[in-house]
């Protein structure tokens, strides 16, 4: 069964410096990871996905993400962390099984300090 | 391009009555769509999907049920509300051929009283 984990409830990080959101999964097969972004009181927002290709995939807002698919992860990151990127985060993977199911991690909190 | 409408954007209702949500996309067709539930600001409970007109997938059945009576059209009922009904509900779409990222609705805040 294809699954998502995001091991850290919530990350805090100072204004300026660097960071890291993890996330490991399981799937049977290639793996088409996302990574999605949600403020308080809105809907999720997509910020970057992996199909195939480069392992470092570019997304919205400056953040990246890295495909390591000997660690089975996709860690989302930025060079330098801003106060307003502070919100919820999601890691998903898509099903596998021939559903169209989209499988979620359980979220990460990012707060960044001033 | 395309956007995604959900209403209303919060609802207040006694346990025991009706619901009603809907959700519409615009600029697309055949779309893939998706309802969930976020409890308490954290993790997304996929409750239906659809890839089709009249094709519903039920993920979480309990006293809920979806209906896609037009293509780019999406609707979340209930007969009776359950207390623990309560909840952030997302509507989101996908497009139906190949792999895509998914786009959320503004969601509904639905509490039951």
């Amino acid at each position: 069964a294809q699954s998502v984990a995001q091991p850290e409830d919530q990350v805090n990080v100072a204004e300026g410096n660097p960071l890291t959101v993890k996330c490991t999964y399981s799937v049977s097969g290639n793996p088409y990871l996302f990574w999605y972004v949600q403020y308080p009181n809105r809907g999720l927002q997509f910020l970057l996905k992996y199909i195939t290709g480069d392992n470092l995939v570019k997304g919205s807002y400056g953040f990246e993400a890295e495909f390591n698919k000997s660690q089975t992860s996709f860690h989302l990151k930025k060079p330098s962390a801003l106060v307003s990127d502070s919100a919820l985060y999601f890691c998903a993977v898509r099903d596998h099984s021939g559903t169209y199911k989209y499988i979620f991690g359980t979220g990460t909190r990012l707060k960044v300090l001033a | 391009s395309q956007t995604i409408h959900q209403w209303p954007a919060t609802l207040v209702q006694p346990v025991g009555s009706p619901l009603s949500l809907e959700c519409t996309v615009e600029g697309t067709s055949n779309p893939n769509l998706y309802w969930y539930r976020q409890a308490a600001g954290r993790g997304l409970q996929l409750l239906f999907y659809s890839v089709g007109i009249g094709q519903i997938s039920s993920e979480v059945p309990q006293n809920l049920s979806a209906s896609r009576p037009q293509d780019r059209q999406f609707i979340l009922s209930s007969k009776k509300l359950l207390l623990s009904d309560s909840g952030f509900y997302l509507c989101a779409w996908t497009r139906g051929q190949g792999v895509s990222e998914q786009y959320f609705g503004p969601g509904t805040r639905l509490t039951v009283t």
